[in-house]
Parts: C-alpha cells; sequence; structure tokens
C-alpha cells in the first residue's frame, strides 16, 4: 500500500525560523511534489521533482526551496518563514502528466507561522 | 497560466443526484481529474477522463466532458451523507510535468 508520510503534522512558529517539512514515501515513485491549500484557491503546487536531482517550481514557489537528493525523501525548506505561508501542505507521489498513475497525498501539515 | 474555475458550494438532499461543475483555460490538456478530500484528510482521487473521451461512468459516478467549452462535471448519482466532502477538479495540460487544482466545491448533503 501506497504510503506518503509527512512530519511535522502541526507545526506553529514565528516569523524568520527556519523550518523543513519532511515528505517520504514507501513507493520508489520518480515524480513528487508539494501543495498548499488555501481557503478558496484549492490546492496550489509548489515545487515538483521529476527524478533524483531534479526539481522545477510549481504556481507559488517564492519563498520555499526543495531537495531531492534521495528518490524516497523530498523535504519542503522555509528558510524564513512569513504569516502569509501560514497554510495547509500536502506532499504527494505519482500522477506525472501524460499518466494515469494515481497521484497520492500525504497527511498534510498544517503550518501556522506568528 | 493554466487556471481551473469551481463553484465554491453545493448542497443536496439525501438520494438526490449532485452535479459539481470545472472549468479550464488549457486546451492541451491531456488528463482531467476528480479529487475527494473529506475533513481532516488528503486527496483521494476518483476518477479521471482523458481529453479524448466525452463521458465516463464509474458505479455512481459520471464524468462529461465538454472540449470546445473546456467544462468538465461530475455527476454523482443517489448522493449519501458519506459523499460530504470538498471535491476538486484538475488538469495536466499537455507537455508539462505539474497538475493544476481547481479552487475545490464544497459538496453538502442534508439527511
Amino acid at each position: 500500500e501506497a504510503q506518503v508520510t509527512q512530519n511535522p503534522r502541526y507545526l506553529i512558529t514565528v516569523t524568520g525560523k527556519k523550518l523543513t517539512v519532511t515528505c517520504s514515501q514507501n513507493m520508489n515513485h520518480e515524480y513528487m511534489s508539494w501543495y498548499r491549500q488555501d481557503p478558496g484557491l484549492g490546492l496550489r503546487q509548489i515545487y515538483y521533482s521529476m527524478n533524483v536531482e531534479v526539481t522545477d517550481k510549481g504556481d507559488v514557489p517564492e519563498g520555499y526551496k526543495v531537495s531531492r537528493k534521495e528518490k524516497r525523501n523530498f523535504p519542503l525548506i522555509l528558510e524564513s518563514p512569513s504569516p502569509n505561508q501560514t497554510s495547509l501542505y500536502f506532499c504527494a507521489i505519482g500522477g506525472a502528466s501524460g499518466s494515469t498513475d494515481t497521484q497520492y497525498f500525504g497527511p498534510g501539515t498544517r503550518l501556522t507561522v506568528l | 497560466g493554466e487556471d481551473v474555475e469551481q463553484s465554491l458550494f453545493l448542497s443536496v438532499r439525501e438520494g438526490d443526484s449532485s452535479v459539481i461543475n470545472c472549468t479550464y483555460t488549457d486546451s492541451s490538456s491531456t488528463y482531467l481529474y476528480w479529487y475527494k478530500q473529506e475533513p481532516g484528510a488528503g486527496l483521494q482521487l476518483l476518477t479521471y477522463i482523458f481529453s479524448n473521451m466525452d463521458m465516463k461512468q464509474d458505479q455512481r459516478l459520471t464524468v462529461l466532458l465538454n472540449k470546445k467549452d473546456k467544462h468538465l462535471s461530475l455527476r454523482i448519482a443517489d448522493t449519501q451523507t458519506g459523499d460530504s466532502a470538498i471535491y476538486f477538479c484538475a488538469e495536466v495540460p499537455g507537455g508539462y510535468q505539474k497538475v493544476t487544482f481547481g479552487t475545490g466545491t464544497k459538496l453538502q448533503v442534508i439527511p
């Protein structure tokens, strides 16, 4: 069974304090992505990765970084979080363009930046 | 860029049919998806349709695609209280490697 793990699930932090949200998968999928979900805006893609060491910007990459040093992990890094990054974040695996692969979503990380 | 729009809210009575609508702008979309998000959970893929199809039926779910109007709909027959959730449509434009989601429609089923 596909499993996408995110940590932490909930985080309250302060402006400017660097944080990392981890994402790991057990499916050996090449394609991984990060989304943020905000009321009335749906899900917006932050970054995606086609494979190890291959990452690209999604629709809202500003203020975020990612890395893909190994296939199973795709951490999301906020170097200097700001209140407008308060959101619900989802990591997803699979579902690349032109594919009917099911896209599996992690359980979500609710981040509050004060 | 791509833009996918949905109405934000829909309320139906249990047993009635629900129709959730979605419009998209990228005419090169290859796949269009419907996802369901239950409270406190991630997104679950419900069904998808390839852009060369007009209709797809899967048990209580019927997906209709009007490519000319760039309009996608999801019909849920005999809607149950367990169908209460937020429903997202999503498109995968041709040649791109990212999925663009709609704003989500919150479906409320009244017993």
